[in-house]
Parts: C-alpha cells; structure tokens; sequence
C-alpha cells in the first residue's frame, strides 16, 4: 500500500459547525503533514506530526486543531471556521528515516465553509 | 525575495515537443529536491526526488539541479496531453521537515 487516503473529499460545513479531516497512511512513515492550499497556489503547511508527537505549527489559528492517535491516523478538527478557510486541505506523509524528506501527497478534502 | 521562483506560465506546447519548466532558489541549505504534478481539483503527486547536485532519469522525465547556480530543471520528453497539469518545484534542507515550494507551473500540451 503506497497511498495517503482522506476522508471525506468533499465537506461543506457552516461557520458554527465542528467537523474533523481524516488521514491515513500505511506504508509506515513516521512524519505527518496538514495543508492548505487555494486555488493556483502552491500547498501552505500548517502543522507536522513526526513520531506522533507535534513537531511543527505555523501559527495555525486555534479553530484548526490537529490529533495524531497512532503513527497511521491524522486528525485534523475543526470549529468555528470562517468563509476564507474554503480550500483544499492536504494531508501528507514521510519516512523520516535519515535526512529524507520525499512527501507523499493525499487527494484531498475540498471544504467549503458557509 | 522569495526563497523559491517559478514561473507561472500558463505554457502551452505542441504534443510531442520537449518541455522545460525551472525553478530559481536562494537558499543555500536546500540539499533534496523535488517535482510534484498536480492535476485540478487533485493532490500533489511526487514525479521526482533528486538529492543535491546532478541529474535523474525516469522513463520520459528528467530533473536536474545545478547546485552552484541554484537552479533545478523538469524535462519532459515526447509531451502528451495527459501531461497537461500544474508543476510544483519543492525542496528542502538537510534533516528539515519543512518543504519549500515554487508557485507552480499550469502546462498545456495541445493535441
């Protein structure tokens, strides 16, 4: 199994709701990553869980908070969003074995806040 | 300054033709390289992944990255329509998490 799947790929939610991303991973990579990413613009990185422990948050506003229950599963919660968080949310994993960074990308889940 | 350009593009060539995309950094720490193809409404998909200076070769793609001008390059031979997609430049530093991307390419390969 060599893929990153998310769930759900669609989501449209309003801005009083609490919903959560879900990703998983089998191929035994010990780094996760969340994603943004608006329309024609390069993937913003929002948080990186290595050995299932938070090693990076790029100032994400609170009303995203990311879970990472087991080396395979990646949370990503969310309440109280706002219309600009509409995009494409990534999820993507690594090896973290010696320097390499090689990320491997799921499709997605396309949110849409009202 | 960014620490990444690309050109944006849009680029459009004839099926068949031979394609350049490039991508310019500044940062000197950046050792792995890396070019993601991303069709529309999809995730990112890795093509290639170099490790500091020299080239790669997979089937009709080709990256190379030429460390003492810090500039990377994507050719892909014979271009087919389903080529047609956006190209991600992505790179990072030794033992970083953090990878730093291009704004990306939108290719066209005209039939």
């Amino acid at each position: 199994d060599t893929e990153v799947t998310q769930t759900p790929k669609h989501l449209v939610m309003g801005m009083t709701n609490k919903k959560s991303l879900k990703c998983e991973q089998h191929m035994g990579h010990r780094a996760m990553y969340w994603y943004k990413q608006k329309a024609k613009k390069p993937p913003e990185l929002m948080f990186v869980y290595s050995y299932e422990k938070l090693s990076i948050n790029e100032s994400v506003p609170s009303r995203f908070s990311p879970e990472c229950p087991n080396s395979s599963l990646l949370n990503l919660h969310l309440h109280a969003l706002q219309p600009e968080d509409s995009a494409l949310y990534l999820c993507a994993s690594s090896t973290r074995q010696g320097a390499y960074n090689e990320q491997f990308f799921g499709p997605g889940t396309r949110l849409t806040v009202l | 300054q960014k620490e990444v350009e690309q050109d944006p593009g849009p680029l459009s060539v004839p099926e068949g033709a031979i394609v350049s995309l490039n991508c310019t950094y500044s940062n000197s720490a950046f050792q792995y390289f890396m070019w993601y193809r991303q069709y529309s409404r999809k995730g990112p998909e890795l093509l290639m992944y170099t490790y500091s200076s020299g080239n790669k070769e997979d089937g009709r793609f080709t990256a190379q990255v030429d460390k003492s001008s810090k500039y990377i390059s994507l050719f892909i031979r014979d271009s087919q329509p389903s080529d047609s997609a956006t190209y991600l430049c992505a790179m990072s530093a030794e033992g970083n998490e953090k990878l730093t991307f291009g704004t990306g390419t939108r290719l066209t390969i005209i039939p």
